[in-house]
């Protein structure tokens, strides 16, 4: 079993619709959790960072944490058609040696114009 | 700022030449680097991590006599595919850390490299 499942898509929306993506993790130790987006042929950049359980909202994006499910969902408002590229989930653990990332495979998104 | 620089943004090379990849943080200061292989419509995999001035550490199954990282200074990084063959052909991403927070990577914009 991976350690962070995320389902690979392709997810294709019309314009201005939610997105809405998640992931799955089995390891208790995550603390830390990252969405990333990455362009076609481009490196990731980061969207979002919690901590803990909770929701952290910024503009259009919508991260949530369920530790007790540990689940973990990103949600696009009002999408767009630069918001198509591939999202992936990352965590890590808390202390002071976990600062490797682990992630997901990415969910391919298409908003169509 | 937190910029992060690769270069070369692709590359084709011959089997069993070597090919050298920098990652370089433009405006700030990086302690700690990463190196990741990412394979088409697969998750990035994390190949050894860089600090400045010590040897890096490998994750298992990575063959650091295959794969050489020199951490030289607080912004560059380098890897070197060494005697590259076809199944090195891979998309190679950076990502880097900043002094005092290793919460937090910073990717590069990555490096194709296709060995003929």
């Amino acid at each position: 079993q991976k350690e962070v499942e995320q389902d690979p898509g392709p997810l294709s929306v019309p314009e201005g619709a939610i997105v809405s993506l998640n992931c799955t993790y089995s390891n208790s130790a995550f603390q830390y959790f990252m969405w990333y987006r990455q362009y076609s042929r481009k490196g990731p950049e980061l969207l979002m960072y919690t901590y803990s359980s909770g929701n952290k909202e910024d503009g259009r994006f919508t991260a949530q944490v369920d530790k007790s499910s540990k689940y973990i969902s990103l949600f696009i408002r009002d999408s767009q058609p630069s918001d198509s590229a591939t999202y992936l989930c990352a965590m890590r653990g808390a202390t002071t040696n976990d600062y490797k990332l682990s992630f997901g495979a990415g969910t391919t998104v298409t908003v169509r114009a | 700022g937190a910029v992060v620089s690769q270069h070369p943004s692709r590359v084709i090379c011959k089997s069993g030449t070597s090919v050298k990849i920098e990652c370089r943080s433009l405006d700030f200061q990086a302690t700690t680097m990463f190196w990741y292989r990412q394979f088409p419509k697969k998750s990035l995999m994390l190949m050894a991590t860089s600090n400045e001035g010590s040897k890096a550490t490998y994750e298992q199954g990575v063959e650091k006599d295959k794969f050489l990282i020199n951490h030289a200074s607080l912004t560059l990084s380098t890897l070197t595919v060494t005697s590259a063959h076809p199944e090195d052909s891979s998309f190679y991403i950076c990502s880097a850390s900043r002094q005092g927070d290793r919460d937090t990577q910073y990717f590069g914009p990555g490096t194709r490299l296709t060995v003929l």
